[in-house]
């Protein structure tokens, strides 16, 4: 069955770090690009972070460069996400995506993990 | 960045109803676009990428169209499993930005 299960989430503190893990199984994670959304509650979703297959191309939102790092071990089929200089707008959860491409060489994001709640509390 | 908005924010149909969401990119995307679909406490449904296509197990009573700047996502003949929250988004600059959502609400 393909599927990727984040975990990771807790409570923590604003200014404190957090790392998150997103682990593949039924298929090969080396050969796809993995991204993170994130969600507020109540909210939209909102794209943070995504890597190429072989981990040479990292691309952030802007609401997150300089704090968050996105890094994968394909040995591991694991792609992890950190987060650092945490604050209170942080708080959501976090989903891992899989970049998978269609027919017209058109790409979207076809496998989702549950989710991950990283909670900030100042 | 490319700013994408979605119209209506809120829709309320009841089941049989045609509704049709559309999707405005602030700049041209191609066919750079596709639809998902999330209920309460889930992760995001793939329904629709390169703006037409429909991803496969999604029911055919779904259709997306639009290309460059203004799509279109439709459900023809709507069912209780429908009533959902909608996204569009776009992958054809990162960061790859989605829509505000769409919420279709029964009527």
């Amino acid at each position: 069955q393909v599927q990727l299960v984040e975990s990771g989430g807790g409570v923590v503190q604003s200014g404190r770090s957090l790392r998150l893990s997103c682990a593949a199984s039924g298929f090969t994670i080396r050969n796809y690009g993995i991204h993170w959304v994130r969600q507020a509650p109540g909210k939209g979703l909102e794209w943070v972070a995504g890597i190429s297959n072989d981990g040479s191309n990292k691309d952030y939102a802007d609401s997150v460069t300089g704090r968050f790092t996105i890094s994968r071990d394909n040995s591991k089929n694991t792609v992890y996400l950190q987060l650092d200089s945490l604050r209170d707008d942080d708080t959501a959860a976090f989903y891992c995506a899989r970049d998978w491409f269609g027919s017209g060489n058109f790409d979207a994001f076809d496998v989702w993990g549950q989710g991950t709640l990283v909670t900030v509390s100042s | 960045d490319i700013q994408l908005t979605q119209s209506p924010s809120f829709l309320s149909a009841s089941v049989g109803d045609r509704v049709t969401i559309t999707c405005r990119a602030s700049q041209d995307i191609s066919s750079y676009l596709a639809w998902y679909q999330q209920k309460p406490g889930k992760a995001p449904r793939l329904l629709i990428y390169g703006a037409s296509t429909l991803q496969g197990g999604v029911p055919s009573r779904f259709s997306g169209s639009g290309s460059g700047t203004e799509f279109a996502l439709t459900i023809t003949s709507l069912q209780p499993e429908d009533f959902a929250t909608y996204y569009c988004q776009q992958l054809d600059t990162y960061p790859y930005t989605f829509g505000p959502g769409t919420k279709v609400d029964i009527k």
